[in-house]
């Protein structure tokens, strides 16, 4: 099975430019996710989606950040205008959610994340 | 607010010692707690534990849950080199809250 895919590993920006990520989740994984991991702290999740519709965007910024996943599969994450403090690991992982009682939808697949940095 | 907390944030140890990670948490719908494996990549699945006192273990790495006491260990055994990493500990219902890890540093 192939893995979650994301892009670029890497990326140096200065504050105030604007960034794009990709995610290509594994197929047939209905479930998204996009999380922030800040050096020193664990994941904080941004959004998650279920198929194309949002389901939990609580903690995403939403005047800078912005998410879609079109088609229910992959997705994108957008900073603009990026600040100092975005500078972070995107994580991207889903999951195979096969109702809300089943404790395995919790086991999360991670891609190798996307390293932002911004000066 | 669902809170996990883990500790020791980091911890240096040799070659062959054993070790044990903690993590505590306060969920407000358990559902279940995941540890995972994080080297300069992607967090890797080691253990999901949803009942208490059920051991899980894969090899050198066990793990158990009390959710009477809302915390769960994660043990080590003759650590090796290629278990430094950082161990991440997530709990609650969809989605997942994650603590901040435990750094661990295995030494030659």
């Amino acid at each position: 099975e192939a893995g979650v895919a994301q892009s670029p590993r890497y990326k140096i920006i200065e504050k105030r430019q604007s960034v794009a990520f990709w995610c290509n989740p594994i197929s047939g994984h209905a479930t998204l996710y996009w999380y922030q991991q800040i050096l020193g702290q664990g994941p904080k999740l941004l959004i998650q989606f279920q198929n194309n519709g949002v389901v939990d965007d609580s903690q995403l910024p939403k005047d800078r950040f912005s998410a879609e996943r079109l088609k229910g599969v992959d997705s994108t994450l957008k900073i603009q205008p990026a600040k100092l403090e975005d500078s972070a690991v995107y994580l991207c992982a889903s999951s195979s959610q096969r109702g809300t009682g089943y404790a395995g939808a919790n086991v999360l697949t991670f891609g190798a994340g996307s390293r932002l940095t911004v000066l | 607010e669902d809170k996990v907390v883990q500790s020791p944030l980091s911890l240096v140890v040799h070659e062959g010692d054993t070790v044990t990670l903690n993590c505590s948490y306060e969920v407000t719908n358990f559902r279940s707690l995941l540890w995972y494996k994080q080297e300069k990549k992607a967090p890797t699945f080691l253990f999901m534990l949803t009942s208490s006192g059920i051991e899980k273990k894969s090899g050198r790495l066990s793990s158990i849950l009390d959710k009477k006491e809302l915390f769960s260990i994660l043990n080590i055994t003759a650590t090796q080199t290629g278990d430094s990493a950082i161990y991440l500990c997530a709990s609650g219902n969809t989605p997942l809250v994650f603590g901040k890890g435990t750094r661990l540093s295995v030494i030659a």
